[in-house]
């Protein structure tokens, strides 16, 4: 049983350039979330999504954007890129039941350097 | 709104001692308690968890207990090992119908290095 995938694995952009991430989550589960990890630090909460909508965000400027696809699948994009962009950002994958709130299994992280 | 804070690292144990990483919270209501383990170059991995007051979470010899009273819920293990050098993170998930009820908010991490 595949766990969660994100790719590309490593990323260097330039300040100004856009960016896309992959996710694919675990089997069964329905829900992505995305985090940013800065180096140091622990994770910061993006946003997650579920039924191909975005459902909460954290505190995130409106550079920062995504999608979900039919497969659960999901991108995150972020454009204008700045030099504090740079971070590790990892994708966790759940299962949102009815009343239920699954554990959060997280993948093994996209790193994105700007230069 | 939902905060955690952890003991600050790094912390530099002999194989075979006593590990404690303290850990606190702030939240409404009662929220879902997390420790993540992150080995170098890698991912977050689920290490254990509880969901209301008094459970206790328990893996791979770790252990922590929820106290609502003190809203803690600090990680300990009685023999650590070199394989347990790591980063560890703290972390909450909101109630079930409050914000950031999907969210999971993180602490800093707290370094461990285990050396023989």
């Amino acid at each position: 049983d595949a766990g969660v995938t994100q790719s590309p694995t490593h990323l260097i952009k330039t300040r100004g350039q856009q960016v896309t991430l992959r996710c694919s989550p675990k089997s069964g589960h329905d829900t992505v979330s995305w985090y940013q990890q800065a180096l140091g630090q622990g994770p910061q909460f993006i946003f997650q999504y579920y039924e191909e909508e975005e459902r909460q965000r954290g505190n995130f400027p409106d550079r920062f954007s995504g999608h979900q696809f039919p497969n659960y699948s999901s991108e995150l994009n972020v454009n204008a890129l700045l030099l504090g962009d740079s971070a590790l950002y990892l994708c966790a994958s759940s299962r949102r039941l009815a009343g239920h709130r699954d554990t959060q299994y997280f993948g093994p992280g996209t790193r994105l350097t700007v230069l | 709104g939902n905060s955690v804070t952890q003991m600050e690292g790094p912390v530099t144990l002999s194989e075979e001692a006593f590990l404690t990483i303290n850990c606190t919270y702030t939240a409404t209501g009662y929220p879902s308690l997390f420790w993540y383990v992150q080995y170098p170059g890698e991912g977050l991995q689920l290490l254990l968890k509880a969901t209301k007051a008094d459970d206790k979470g328990s893996n791979k010899g770790f252990e922590a207990t929820y106290r609502k009273e003190t809203t803690s819920f600090h990680l300990e293990k009685g023999s650590v090992q070199v394989s347990d050098s790591a980063v560890y993170f703290c972390a909450l998930r909101g109630p079930y119908s409050g914000a950031g009820s999907y969210q999971l908010t993180f602490g800093k991490g707290t370094k461990l290095s285990v050396i023989p």
